[in-house]
């Protein structure tokens, strides 16, 4: 079964703590993203990747970092730096080219 | 920066109405895709257009894309109440690798 897949699905953090939300895709898709989405809001670029050891800032990296070692995965570090980590984060893969992107079912991030 | 604006950010119409939705954006692209988001899940492609298309069908969905203008519609006919979800533009602007940005979205409810 292809598909994309995030872990966990909620996700509890207190003040301070990073916490590391999964990707893992086997649709053997070069590049990999990960959004933000407030509620009732759009989505927003955190960072994305092409291509494996490879990655570049979107619009909002600031508190977030990430790593792309193995072709099927992105994990996605919430630092403590990141003031307002409170979201709804989405994970997405394509084919390079800007295909249509395929998305998990998100994690919902919240601190206590 | 959101390269993408949708108008109107919220629409509601009964079942069988024609419900249509557009999209505004900054820069040149090589494509615009539209998904489709029900609450709380991850988003679903629907169509991709590449700037050289000006319009394009899939079923009852419609798009059409004037790049003069930079702007998109998705025109979705003889709507049912299980179209009711968020729908959000997306571009791949030109120069800009695999980089998939988002705008704000519209949420579609559809009356019984």
């Amino acid at each position: 079964d292809g598909g994309i897949t995030q872990s966990p699905k909620y996700l509890f953090r207190k003040e301070g703590q990073n916490v590391t939300l999964s990707c893992e895709q086997n649709l053997n898709h070069d590049a990999m993203y990960w959004y933000r989405q407030d509620p009732g809001q759009g989505l927003r670029l955190i960072y994305y990747s092409q291509i494996v050891n490879d990655f570049q800032k979107g619009d909002i990296a600031e508190g977030y970092s990430v790593s792309r070692e193995k072709k099927e995965s992105f994990p996605l570090t919430v630092t403590s730096a990141q003031k307002n980590p409170t979201a709804f984060y989405l994970c997405a893969s394509s084919r390079v080219g800007g295909t249509e992107a395929f998305f998990g079912q998100g994690t919902r991030l919240t601190v206590v | 920066s959101q390269q993408g604006e949708e108008d109107p950010q919220a629409l509601s119409i009964q079942e069988g109405e024609n419900a249509t939705m557009n999209c505004s954006y900054k820069t040149s692209i090589n494509n615009l895709q539209w998904y489709r988001q029900n609450s709380g899940r991850g988003l679903v492609h629907l169509i991709l257009i590449r700037s050289n298309e000006r319009e394009k069908h899939s079923g009852r969905l419609r798009v059409t894309l004037d790049t003069s203008k930079k702007s998109s519609s998705l025109l979705i006919t003889a709507s049912r109440a299980a179209d009711t979800a968020s729908y959000f533009c997306a571009t791949v602007p030109n120069n800009a690798g695999n980089m998939l940005t988002f705008g704000g979205g519209t949420r579609l409810m559809v009356k019984p």
